[in-house]
């Protein structure tokens, strides 16, 4: 069966400091990887997608995530965090073989302190 | 940008109640989904739509709960008969064709049963 795991259900950074959010899946074969965010009391909004064009992806708001197929990670950075970053992350996959269900894990909550 | 759009944004009910929270999403895509959030925790998936039919579903997804295109535009979660643990964020999402097409969430509806 297919999982994701996000280490980290709380994570603080001080304002400009690295972000870094973790996200491994378990799948035989690359699933497709996305990272959402959700500020408060609103829906999931996309931050990147993995393509398979290349193995870094960039996002919106700064933040980017790297595809490491040999960790089977694809964990989510943003070089200098920001107050307005507060949210909770998701990463999602949806397994090329397994139909159209996408699996979220549990979620980060990420707190910035200025 | 075209986006998903969900009504009501908060619905209380009495348990035992029949609720409809209802959904239109983006116009050209082709999977739709329902998800909730219970408060403070994570994504669950509860069932997914494709060519009039559900395609996937989850244990959540039980007999107490049905979904419907009525036309070509809504698509409607029913809830028969609520019970307290119903309570949580309704996401409705849909997506288009292609193994990394992302979904598209709308801000979700908070259901209250009391």
């Amino acid at each position: 069966a297919q999982s994701v795991t996000q280490l980290g259900s709380h994570v603080s950074v001080s304002e400009g400091a690295l972000v870094l959010l973790r996200c491994n899946y378990s799948s035989s074969v690359p699933p497709y990887l996305f990272w959402y965010v959700q500020y408060p009391n609103q829906g999931l909004q996309l931050l990147l997608k993995y393509t398979s064009a290349a193995t870094l992806v960039k996002g919106i708001n700064g933040f980017e995530a790297e595809f490491k197929k040999s960790e089977t990670s694809f964990h989510l950075t943003k070089p200098s965090a920001h107050m307005s970053d507060a949210a909770e992350y998701f990463c999602a996959v949806m397994p090329p073989d397994t139909g159209n269900q996408f699996y979220f894990g549990t979620g980060t909550s990420l707190t910035v302190i200025p | 940008e075209p986006e998903v759009t969900q009504t009501p944004s908060h619905q209380v009910t009495q348990m035992g109640q029949e609720v409809i929270l209802r959904c239109v999403p983006i116009s050209n895509h082709l999977y739709f989904y329902w998800y909730r959030q219970i408060l403070g925790q994570k994504v669950e998936f509860l069932v997914s739509f494709y060519n009039n039919e559900i395609s996937e579903k989850s244990e959540i997804f039980d007999d107490q709960f049905s979904v419907e295109r009525p036309d070509g535009s809504n698509f409607t979660l029913k809830i028969r008969s609520t019970k307290l643990e119903d309570s949580a964020m309704y996401f409705c999402a849909s997506r288009d064709r292609g193994g990394n097409s992302p979904l598209h969430f709308g801000n979700g509806t908070r259901l209250t049963v009391t």
